[in-house]
């Protein structure tokens, strides 16, 4: 099972910037948080991770709290193109296994 | 110059049949995966493959058997197909022992059996 929770869908205007919550209470200390979204019809992408620090990519910036029972991805200004599920997933470093929930459902408008 | 690919695209066959499907990688990553993601859109993993090496085996009936003739390549053959197995399979890779160990999908095989 996933051990994060996430809003099963969120909307946001083009241009604004997109945060995307994730809440993962059970995640250990040697466990990393990552996300991925999937565009319709496509194959998963790979946005950015993190362990305890604040990451900043070229796609988006991954604010993850403290205590890490939770995390924020933040595209900062979203397109049309961002529209897709993004999931947050929670992954020690020893394994390979990507365990998928639901995700979140980002629909950007005009 | 596609990272993940992945052959058939779509694959329409009856139940009963074998089937196969490929999947390379020019990424020079040691490791391979398939998922399947199924009508209600969730994904899991079914299997991965390091160096050849079968690590990963999820609980999937053995009418779904990979093969890995080398690093760059994994395939999917599925044996006596049944309605069930219908669903959109994606593989992936990844390389062991990189900190971040990002995996790089295919864009997909919709599988759909009648």
């Amino acid at each position: 099972d996933a051990k994060t929770t996430q809003p099963p869908s969120m909307d946001c205007a083009e241009g604004r910037a997109a945060n995307l919550p994730c809440n993962h209470s059970t995640i250990s200390g040697n466990e990393y948080v990552y996300w991925y979204r999937q565009i319709h019809s496509q194959g998963p992408q790979y946005i950015i991770h993190g362990l305890k620090n604040n990451e900043t990519n070229e796609m988006a910036s991954l604010i993850i709290t403290e205590d890490r029972k939770s995390s924020t991805l933040i595209l900062p200004h979203a397109t049309l193109r961002d529209t897709a599920v993004y999931y947050c997933i929670v992954r020690g470093h020893n394994t390979d296994k990507l365990i998928f929930g639901t995700g979140t459902r980002l629909q950007v408008f005009p | 110059d596609t990272a993940v690919s992945q052959t058939p695209k779509y694959l329409v066959t009856q139940m009963g049949n074998d089937k196969s499907i490929k999947c390379e990688q020019n990424l020079g990553h040691d490791t391979m995966y398939w998922y399947k993601q199924d009508s209600k859109k969730f994904l899991k993993i079914m299997f991965s493959y390091n160096n050849k090496e079968l690590i990963i085996n999820e609980t999937v009936p053995n009418r779904f058997s990979p093969k890995s003739p080398d690093k760059a390549h994994l395939n999917l053959h599925i044996n006596s197909l049944e309605l069930g197995d219908s669903a959109v399979y994606f593989c992936a890779s990844s390389q062991r022992g990189t900190v971040g160990g990002e995996q790089y999908f295919g864009p997909g095989t919709r599988l759909t059996v009648t």
